[in-house]
């Protein structure tokens, strides 16, 4: 049981490339998330997606775009990257929403943005 | 809007002694609260989580939390820790409809 899987785990840019951050999960939940987490910062929600075909904006959402076209996928992607993006990317899931359910954390995603 | 506060960035302790990581939140409805764990290299895992009932509550590694509700905190206790208990530890809040919110983590680093 794989849990939840993000790939790539590392990538390196260059200021203004595109790329896009993959999460699937095996365990049929319908809450699914992007986080990020830099130092001293904690974990900031970027978006996420309460069930197939459905998106909304989290706390840090600007420079990032995400698509939920399977229920076991959920897509983020980063049009122009800057700088100010590097940091770990963490893709979550949760059968219940998570103000009451536990989240599952993908590894992360290193990205570094010259 | 909601905030949490985890009052220590790092935490050094020796094997075997007794550890405190502190966390205050500020909410004036009831609130859900949480603590996951990091270890190096891997995404987080719940560790424990208060809703409602016995405002002590336990892991099963050894960890207890606390809701104290007139001082806003939910501090994580063991009374004993092992190396393998060195990771970043988050502590987490939300209340009914709200999104969780994540304090900045404290690092436990225990040594030998």
């Amino acid at each position: 049981n794989a849990g939840v899987t993000q790939t790539p785990k590392f990538r390196v840019l260059k200021t203004g490339q595109s790329m896009t951050l993959l999460c699937a999960q095996d365990m049929n939940h319908e809450y699914m998330y992007w986080y990020r987490q830099d130092p001293g910062m904690g974990l900031r929600l970027i978006h996420y997606s309460v069930g197939e075909g459905t998106t909304a904006k989290g706390e840090v959402p600007d420079g990032y775009n995400v698509s939920r076209l399977k229920k076991q996928n959920f897509l983020l992607g980063l049009e122009s990257a800057a700088p100010s993006q590097t940091s770990v990317y963490f893709c979550a899931s949760s059968y219940l929403a998570e103000n009451t359910g536990e989240l599952f954390f993908g590894e992360g995603s290193r990205l570094t943005v010259l | 809007a909601q905030s949490v506060t985890q009052l220590d960035s790092q935490v050094p302790v020796f094997e075997e002694a007794p550890v405190e990581l502190r966390c205050n939140y500020s909410s004036s409805v009831s609130v859900y609260l949480f603590w996951y764990v990091q270890y190096p290299n891997q995404g987080l895992q719940l560790l424990l989580k208060y809703l409602s009932g016995s405002t002590l509550v336990e892991s099963i590694n050894g960890f207890e939390a606390e809701f104290n509700k007139s001082q806003t905190s939910f501090h994580l206790r063991k009374p004993s820790v092992h190396i393998s208990d060195t990771a970043e530890y988050f502590c987490a809040v939300t209340n009914q409809g709200g999104k969780l919110i994540f304090g900045q983590g404290t690092e436990l680093s225990v040594k030998p």
